[in-house]
């Protein structure tokens, strides 16, 4: 079945205690994102990856790492989180060759609390 | 700059009775239009696209979605809800002449009533 995997689903932490949430693709999809969502706000990107080794700040990058060593996976870090960055994490990936229109396929979100 | 707006947080609308989602957009290129849909505690699912070509769109579950370019929109439509319609619906925009980055708006929300 084809799919985006992301965890964990749900974690509490507490500030400055570093983090990662995984998210790997089994579609062979060259790009990859990683969404927040926080009510009235939508979704707005934190950073995407076109293909391996390839990696750009979205909208909101401030506070987050990411690393694309493998063409599935997409891992997103946070080195120190803070307050601010509880909210709903989404990742998504989408063919992106010539003549693709890019509908994304998204995980199933990961909701992060820091205390 | 792309932007995309959702004019109504929520919708109400009763069973049985046809529905529209509002959305308009801004895009300086040629314009790639989504509606995604969300259900409680689960991630995004495509629902339809606008690339190219016929004005009206079809997608999953029976919803369709017009696309009209001199009022930049792409109102979502379903001639009769569902109370299974209920959901949170965004619409998003990409640049189809260029990069890959997908702008999403802030979110319309939809109860159908039984």
């Amino acid at each position: 079945e084809a799919q985006v995997t992301q965890n964990p689903r749900y974690l509490i932490t507490v500030t400055g205690k570093k983090l990662t949430v995984t998210c790997s693709q089994n579609m062979n999809h060259e790009y990859m994102s990683w969404y927040r969502q926080d009510p009235g706000l939508g979704l707005r990107q934190i950073y995407y990856s076109m293909n391996v080794e390839v990696t750009d700040k979205g909208d909101v990058p401030e506070g987050y790492k990411v690393s694309r060593k493998e063409k599935r996976n997409f891992p997103l870090i946070l080195e120190s989180p803070s307050p601010n960055q509880t909210s709903l994490y989404f990742c998504a990936s989408s063919m992106s060759g010539t003549g693709n229109t890019g509908e994304l396929f998204f995980g199933e979100g990961s909701r992060l609390t820091v205390l | 700059a792309q932007s995309v707006a959702q004019p109504e947080d929520q919708v109400n609308v009763a069973e049985g009775n046809p529905l529209t989602v509002k959305c308009t957009y801004s895009v300086s290129g040629n314009p790639y239009l989504f509606w995604y849909v969300q259900y409680p505690n689960r991630g995004l699912q495509f629902l339809l696209k606008y690339i190219t070509g016929d004005n009206l769109v079809k997608g999953s579950y029976g919803f369709e979605a017009e696309f009209n370019k001199s009022q930049t929109s792409f109102h979502l439509k379903k001639p009769s809800a569902l109370v299974s319609d209920s959901a949170l619906y965004f619409c998003a925009v990409r640049d189809g002449t260029g990069g890959f980055k997908t702008i999403f708006g802030a979110g319309t929300r939809l109860f159908v009533k039984a």
